[in-house]
């Protein structure tokens, strides 16, 4: 079956202009992760959705980062006013309660 | 945030050896995971263990998820060229509905 997709695969920006992120799930899955790798490092953990409670944003590096899940599917990570330190892959994750989580091959975010 | 200690950061090795690779931590996991990641794809699941002691195997790749809950190793027997990649541990508190930590990774070369 599909697995998770996630759009654009690379997107270059300005420093200052906003970058909003897409993330389609595997289909029935009920949580969402989005996770952010930088050059060299493992994956960091930024905020995470479960069925139709609270999301928990405790990972979210600054308030110039949200993120919203509609219809308990598609997720949407917005950057505001990017900066350079927010160049990295940013990857979104999604399994059903109980299982592991299921990678996308990620957004190569890139600020100039 | 948090991230485990994995070890070695990067290894070269000749077809056919065999790899040996770790995590710890300084919390307790329930769940340990072990990913592997391809240049520009996002990780792929190689192995799950969700109990203390647990040693499974897939394939060459064999894990173990230490005894006192606070590390893992990854052995892969007999390399082949298409191992090579970045693989990454996880660690995950609660199975299914937490956010993974991750090790930084080890970047693993076979020289044929």
């Amino acid at each position: 079956g599909a697995g998770v997709s996630q759009s654009p695969s690379n997107k270059v920006t300005e420093k200052g202009k906003d970058v909003e992120l897409r993330c389609d799930p595997i289909s029935g899955h009920t949580a969402l992760y989005w996770y952010r790798q930088s050059l060299g490092q493992g994956l960091e953990f930024l905020i995470y959705f479960q069925g139709n409670s609270a999301p928990d944003k405790s990972g979210l590096p600054s308030d110039r980062f949200s993120a919203e899940r509609t219809g308990g599917s598609v997720s949407t990570l917005t950057i505001q006013r990017t900066q350079q330190e927010d160049s990295a892959v940013y990857l979104c994750a999604s399994s059903t309660y109980t299982d592991t989580q299921y990678f996308g091959p990620g957004t190569r975010l890139t600020v100039l | 945030g948090q991230q485990l200690n994995q070890s070695p950061q990067s290894m070269f090795i000749q077809e056919g050896e065999d790899v040996s690779m770790n995590c710890t931590s300084s919390s307790i996991f329930n769940t340990w995971l072990w990913y592997k990641q391809d240049p520009g794809e996002g990780p792929v699941l190689l192995i799950a263990l969700y109990k203390a002691g647990e040693l499974t195997s897939n394939g060459r790749l064999t894990a173990q998820f230490g005894i006192t809950r606070k590390d893992s190793f990854l052995n892969i027997s007999a390399s082949i060229p298409s191992d090579v990649g970045i693989y990454f541990c996880a660690g995950q508190a609660d199975s299914g509905n937490t956010p993974l930590v991750f090790g930084k990774g080890t970047r693993l070369s076979v020289i044929a």
